[in-house]
């Protein structure tokens, strides 16, 4: 069975902290891997987007990097600020166009 | 670029009743998905469209859900009767299917709450 599992559910950390997010995926034939945020009440914004072929991807303060062989994603989050709190979601997909399979999410509150 | 539309953004019904939710697709996006959110849980994806067939309904309920995609744009989700068990927020991404990305794009969500 396909599955997406997130660590931790929940993290609370004070603003300025170096920061990651774990995801593991039971079937390591991954097509491509997505990191979302979702605020309270809103809907999924895509943040990075890694190709099987990858090993990470960047944008500004967020590194997204790809273990294939292990089943593993991270996301790190450099110099929290408190408008990175949100749940942070990890979805895989397994074919082009293919349905996303996602994790439960991790809960992220920054402290100012 | 006008992103995914969904209304209505919230609805409450009572069990039992039906209740249908509306999607509008980013333009030219020829894939489009009804996921399904239960509070502190990831989204599960109910059906997938290219154009206006079906790819993939493996996991809606089909004695009480269904879906429809006219003419390969604006979509509907329909429940029939509902159980308390569908309060969710429901999800409409859309994507194109061409290229090797495949970056899947979500509206707002409609949040039911079943009473």
């Amino acid at each position: 069975k396909q599955e997406v599992t997130q660590i931790p559910a929940a993290l609370s950390v004070p603003e300025g902290e170096n920061l990651v997010l774990n995801c593991s995926f039971t079937d390591s034939a991954i097509y491509n891997l997505q990191w979302f945020r979702q605020d309270p009440g809103k809907g999924l914004t895509s943040l990075l987007l890694i190709q099987s072929s990858q090993r990470e991807q960047t944008s500004g303060r967020l590194n997204a990097s790809l273990d294939k062989s292990s089943g593993r994603s991270t996301l790190y989050i450099a110099a929290s600020q408190p408008g990175d709190s949100a749940t942070y979601l990890c979805a895989v997909s397994y074919n082009q166009g293919g349905k996303l399979i996602f994790g439960q999410g991790t809960e992220l509150s920054v402290k100012p | 670029e006008a992103g995914v539309a969904q209304s209505p953004r919230y609805k409450i019904i009572e069990k039992r009743q039906s209740v249908a939710f509306w999607c509008n697709p980013i333009s030219g996006h020829a894939t489009l998905y009804w996921y399904q959110q239960i509070l502190g849980q990831g989204p599960k994806l109910l059906i997938q469209f290219q154009n206006n067939g079906v790819v993939d309904d493996s996991q809606l309920p089909k004695d009480r859900f269904s879906a429809e995609r006219l003419k390969g744009v604006d979509s509907t989700l329909k429940i029939q009767p509902a159980k308390l068990e569908d309060s969710a927020v429901y999800l409409c991404a859309s994507s194109l299917t061409a290229g090797p990305i495949n970056e899947q794009y979500f509206g707002p969500g409609t949040r039911l709450t079943v009473t």
